[in-house]
């Protein structure tokens, strides 16, 4: 079964603090993908990245960064100096097979408030 | 990047009333279109897969009868929410993908869906 859990519900911090969003996740797919989105109140879903099992290597884009470690089962994500359009809910999700094509699983979100 | 466009984006109805919802991708062909439901403050769930051609794949628990899904081109799938009640009132939202693979899946902006 595959199951992802984002166990803070809610985080609120104020505005250029840094802010990590946890993510694990359980699979028995050696093949699998990772996804971190963004739901802003208007509804849609903003994608911000996706990675496979078998890229390790941790990202940096701009002010967001990702730490995959299997070891662990986890895609943790960090907002450095985060700002108040930051403010949104953040899905982890988790699609398992060869394909990505195979459906997504959502974890439940976070829900990320940043206070000016 | 791969667009999709989900109509309408918002619809208020009377119990009793069947809802028609549009899934386009603009400029690819979708082999295959995902549905899932948002009830407030929670996490995406899918309802069904869809497949160009083909009947629907259906998850635990959704009613088949009840939410019609059609994808009858590679460019458009329908998801018809027949005799909707107000427990039906939801955040609907499509994703479509291209081929197999490891092609990612785009997401329509969602349709607000309030049964009075």
């Amino acid at each position: 079964a595959q199951k992802v859990t984002q166990a803070q519900t809610e985080i609120s911090v104020v505005e250029k603090e840094d802010v990590t969003l946890d993510c694990v996740y359980e699979t028995r797919d050696t093949t699998y993908y990772l996804f971190w989105y963004k739901q802003p109140p208007s509804g849609e879903l903003v994608f911000l990245i996706r990675r496979n099992s078998f890229d390790e290597q941790n990202e940096i884009s701009g002010r967001y960064s990702w730490n995959f470690q299997k070891s662990t089962s986890s895609f943790n994500f960090t907002i450095t100096a985060s700002q108040v359009v930051d403010s949104a809910v953040y899905f982890c999700a988790l699609s398992a097979g060869y394909s990505s094509a195979s459906k997504i699983i959502f974890g439940s979100g976070t829900r990320l408030s940043i206070r000016p | 990047g791969a667009v999709v466009s989900q109509h309408p984006s918002r619809v208020i109805c009377k119990s009793g009333t069947s809802v028609k919802i549009e899934c386009r991708s603009l400029d690819f062909q979708a082999t295959t279109m995902f549905w899932y439901r948002q009830f407030p403050k929670q996490s995406l769930m899918l309802m069904a897969t869809s497949n160009e051609g083909s009947k629907a794949t259906y998850e635990q628990g959704v009613e088949k009868d009840k939410f019609l899904i059609n994808h009858a081109s590679l460019t458009l799938s329908t998801l018809t929410v027949t005799s909707a009640h107000p427990e039906d009132s939801s955040f609907y939202i499509c994703s479509a993908m291209a081929g197999g693979g490891n092609q990612p899946q785009h997401f329509g902006d969602g349709t607000r869906l309030s049964i009075l």
